[in-house]
């Protein structure tokens, strides 16, 4: 079945230590998305990829970077996580061009714990 | 003025009832509607989407969308226990990402 896909589902890291989030897509989608989403909050946008275009949100702390080596894969890496980027991480992709849809699809999620 | 709102709830309901979700935006350019549900601990996943005013309906959920007012509302028929979960309604303009609200926590009681 077409699907996102993040890996791993559960990551535990040391305050300051970097760790690298992954998302993949059988979809085909040409939009890929990143969101932090804390407990009882909206999912909130960091960046997105429109193709190879790489857009970031005004007020995503330059502690996170992105990149999407092809259009099935996209990583999340946070350089020097903070107790506060402790959240569930978000991946979802979307067929831009469908008409007044472009409905998104998000995977399950990777929950990040800092120590 | 927030870009989309939602009351936070709890919003609860007896089993069988009619549940329903609100939901307004400030953009009146918005095109598309989405309403996401949300299980504790899990990842938004679809219910169903709208951009023409008026009424949508897919099995017992029914979406509807008045521009005029900048509101759009999800109806859930014969609630469930296991639609107990959070409701998030998005929104969107153009090529430009998801606006979401921050849900409405919805409790069906059996």
């Amino acid at each position: 079945d077409a699907m996102v896909i993040q890996n791993p589902r559960y990551q535990v890291t040391q305050f300051g230590k970097p760790v690298t989030l992954s998302c993949s897509q059988t979809l085909n989608h040409n939009v890929m998305y990143w969101y932090q989403q804390k407990s009882s909050q909206a999912p909130k946008l960091l960046f997105h990829y429109y193709d190879k275009d790489f857009n970031n949100e005004a007020d995503t702390p330059d502690n996170f970077q992105s990149r999407r080596p092809n259009t099935s894969f996209c990583f999340l890496d946070i350089r020097s996580p903070g107790l506060g980027d402790a959240a569930m991480y978000l991946c979802a992709t979307s067929r831009v061009g469908q008409l007044l849809t472009d409905t998104q699809y998000f995977g399950p999620g990777t929950r990040l714990t800092v120590l | 003025q927030k870009e989309v709102e939602q009351n936070s709830g709890p919003l609860s309901v007896p089993e069988g009832a009619i549940a329903s979700l609100n939901c307004t935006y400030s953009d009146r350019g918005s095109q598309s509607f989405f309403w996401y549900r949300q299980y504790s601990g899990k990842s938004p996943e679809l219910i169903m989407f709208i951009y023409s005013n008026g009424d949508k309906e897919d099995g017992r959920f029914t979406a509807q969308l008045n521009k005029a007012s900048q509101y759009v509302s999800l109806l859930i028929r014969d609630s469930q226990p296991s639609d107990s979960a959070t409701y998030l309604c998005a929104v969107i303009k153009g090529n430009t990402p998801l606006v979401f609200g921050k849900g409405t926590r919805l409790s069906v009681i059996a």
